[in-house]
């Protein structure tokens, strides 16, 4: 079984500023994470995933994750925030055999203040 | 292909009545997968399909709750005699053979609300 916690459900931070969203997992087997972001009344996007190889991953918009193994960690990182990045950000883990489904941390609600 | 399509993105419905949901995927993915998403929670894993068998069910997914995906194409999501905890977002999301390669894609949900 594999389970995801996101730490802090609110993130606030200036327009320019560093964006840190923490995610730590838990898993049995290798597991495959991933980075959506939500818009309101909206479907979810990827922003990126680790699979296998590299553990510094970059995604789209600007947004990079670093997979950590040691630490159980894939936190979400973006040096300088923009007001389009105002979202809900949700941190999932799957594994390669059975169902493959995600599980979903409860996410994250990031503010950009101008 | 213009990605995977949900229908209706949004229902009003009263309590006890039945509700039909539609996922359309991306037509090359064989997998289908629906999730449920209640209000500043992460979606939660409700069942899935590969082609037209649906290989497992959520505990979520109660006997009012029924998923078809016939020919292995579309899906429809079905909840019987709705109850006000079932109001939620309803997610569709289709995957190739190699999810963890190619990743998920996801339909912009349907809306529930149970009055």
């Amino acid at each position: 079984a594999q389970s995801v916690t996101q730490l802090g459900s609110h993130v606030s931070v200036s327009e320019g500023a560093l964006v840190l969203l923490r995610c730590n997992y838990s898993s049995s087997v290798p597991p495959y994470l991933f980075w959506y972001v939500q818009y309101p009344n909206q479907g979810l996007q990827l922003l990126l995933k680790y699979t296998t190889g590299a553990t510094l991953v970059k995604g789209i918009n600007g947004f990079e994750a670093e997979f950590k193994k040691s630490e159980t960690s894939f936190h979400l990182t973006k040096p300088s925030a923009h007001m389009s990045d105002a979202a809900e950000y949700f941190c999932a883990v799957s594994t390669a055999t059975g169902r493959r489904a995600l599980t979903f941390g409860s996410g994250t609600r990031l503010q950009v203040q101008p | 292909d213009t990605g995977v399509s949900q229908n209706p993105r949004h229902k009003i419905t009263k309590r006890g009545q039945n509700v039909t949901f539609r996922c359309d995927p991306i037509s090359e993915h064989n997998r289908l997968y629906w999730y449920r998403q209640t209000l500043g929670q992460g979606p939660e894993f409700l069942t899935y399909f590969q082609n037209e068998a649906q290989l497992e069910k959520s505990r979520l997914l109660s006997d009012r709750f029924s998923a078809e995906r016939p020919k292995g194409s579309f899906s429809t999501l079905e909840i019987q005699r709705t109850e006000q905890g079932d109001s939620a977002m309803y997610l569709c999301a289709s995957s190739p053979g190699q999810p963890m390669a190619d990743g998920y894609t996801f339909g912009s949900g349907t809306r529930l609300t149970v009055v």
